[in-house]
């Protein structure tokens, strides 16, 4: 079966210090992969996806970038972190299926920068 | 503004009594899919509904969609205290590259 890791559970950074969260799948081939971030009580927004390796789409210009070095990780980091970027980051697989598929998600990284 | 919007934001029902949330959208879709997500957990994926289907079951989950209307409503049936949780609808756009818009999400309380 599938499994999606993500880690660290949780983060306390500085601001100005960088950031590197780390996404990766067990027992599928070829995700697609997608980094979110979530604001207290609210919706998800996309940050970036991937439909391969080395393949990335930035979804809202920030402070972040993301990486996918290999077939089942992503990673999302920052060179300098802000306040804004506290919240809670969320990384997500699908695999395509027609028109029609389901994301499966991690269980999150919450990251305060202070 | 999102492509998806959940109402009410947030509702409250004791145990055993029915919850309905909505969702509108604004743009042509090919699917419309159900999360749930627990306090300060990821999203669990409830059921997807494709364009060309009007009403779906999932054991005490029914969801309809309305195209013309460009709604889409989640009924949970008998609900128990462990469906306390937010609620989201995402959509799949025809034109997305294979991504979801989710909505702001409905807190769903159920009262013991």
């Amino acid at each position: 079966s599938q499994t999606i890791h993500q880690w660290p559970a949780t983060l306390v950074q500085p601001v100005g210090s960088p950031l590197s969260l780390e996404c990766t799948v067990e027992g599928t081939s070829n995700p697609n992969l997608y980094w979110y971030r979530q604001a207290a009580g609210r919706g998800l927004q996309l940050l970036f996806y991937s439909v391969g390796i080395g393949q990335i789409s930035s979804e809202v210009p920030q402070n972040l970038s993301a990486s996918r070095p290999q077939d089942r990780q992503f990673i999302l980091s920052s060179k300098k972190l802000l306040l804004s970027d506290s919240g809670f980051y969320l990384c997500a697989w699908s695999l395509l299926a027609g028109v029609a598929y389901e994301q499966y998600f991690g269980p999150g990284t919450r990251l305060t920068v202070t | 503004s999102q492509q998806g919007e959940e109402d009410p934001q947030a509702l409250s029902i004791q145990e055993g009594e029915n919850a309905t949330m909505n969702c509108s959208y604004k743009t042509s879709i090919n699917n419309l899919q159900w999360y749930r997500q627990n306090s300060g957990r990821g999203l669990v994926h409830l059921i997807l509904i494709r364009s060309n289907e009007r009403e779906k079951h999932s054991g005490r989950l029914r969801v309809t969609l309305d195209t013309s209307k460009k709604s889409s409503s989640l009924l949970i049936t008998a609900s128990r205290a462990a469906d306390t949780a937010s609620y989201f609808c995402a959509t799949d756009l025809i034109q997305g590259a294979q991504k979801l818009v989710f909505g702001q999400g409905t807190r769903l309380t159920i009262n013991p």
